[in-house]
């Protein structure tokens, strides 16, 4: 079983949608839990990490379920330039990185 | 946050060849990771490279194939020996600070 599962969509929204992406992770012991987001061609970038009680930044929402094992993360108002691969991170005695969800954000 | 420099960005190499890929950070860290991203796939993890020590393997992943450096705190070299077109891939160099990786801005390597 793959430590950190995602699904890889593709996601096609409008502008102005909410999509949310969610992610799951085997290792009950898992400490950190990230988002990070990767543009085409371009190495991965932190978009923020995941609080045990649930995170907000701006238009983004993070959140983590340890019961269920999986984290979450909710974009709001979509823009255009929220058009990018996110990948989902879990910690444990290294990093482990989903395959990434695809997002599209449509005029 | 950590800066990294990762060079070079790209190149076109022929089979059978080497090719070394070198990491500069910004500030001295503990842990230098390599990996390797296929087109329209996730992070692999290659080697952990810890300075003044031998690199660390994953699994499918051997020392004559990858030989790394790590002489200092800041610098670390990347080396994909006797090239093969299965070698094509981005390669990208990470550090992890404060508990966040941060990544070079990778090298595409193309093997004819």
């Amino acid at each position: 079983r793959k430590e950190v599962e995602q699904d890889p969509g593709p996601f096609n929204v409008p502008e102005g949608a909410t999509v949310a992406f969610n992610c799951t992770y085997s290792n009950s012991a898992s400490q950190s839990f990230f988002w990070y987001r990767q543009d085409c061609r371009k190495e991965p970038k932190l978009l923020m990490s995941v609080h045990s009680s649930g995170n907000e930044d701006g238009r983004f929402t993070a959140q983590l379920n340890r019961a269920s094992q999986y984290i979450s993360l909710l974009i709001r108002d979509s823009k255009l330039s929220d058009s990018a691969t996110y990948l989902c991170v879990v910690t444990g005695n290294q990093f482990y990185f989903g395959t990434g969800t695809s997002l599209t954000v449509i005029p | 946050s950590a800066v990294i420099s990762q060079k070079p960005s790209r190149d076109i190499c022929q089979r059978g060849t080497s090719l070394t890929i070198q990491c500069q950070v910004d500030s001295q860290v503990t842990m230098m990771f390599w990996y390797r991203q296929q087109p329209g796939q996730s992070l692999t993890l290659i080697a952990t490279a810890n300075q003044g020590s031998e690199a660390t393997y994953e699994s499918g992943f051997v020392i004559d194939k990858f030989p790394i450096s790590r002489p200092n705190l800041t610098f670390s070299t990347l080396t994909v020996s006797n090239m093969s077109p299965e070698d094509s891939s981005i390669y990208l160099c990470s550090v992890e600070a404060w508990n966040i990786q941060y990544f070079g801005a990778g090298t595409r390597l193309s093997v004819l």
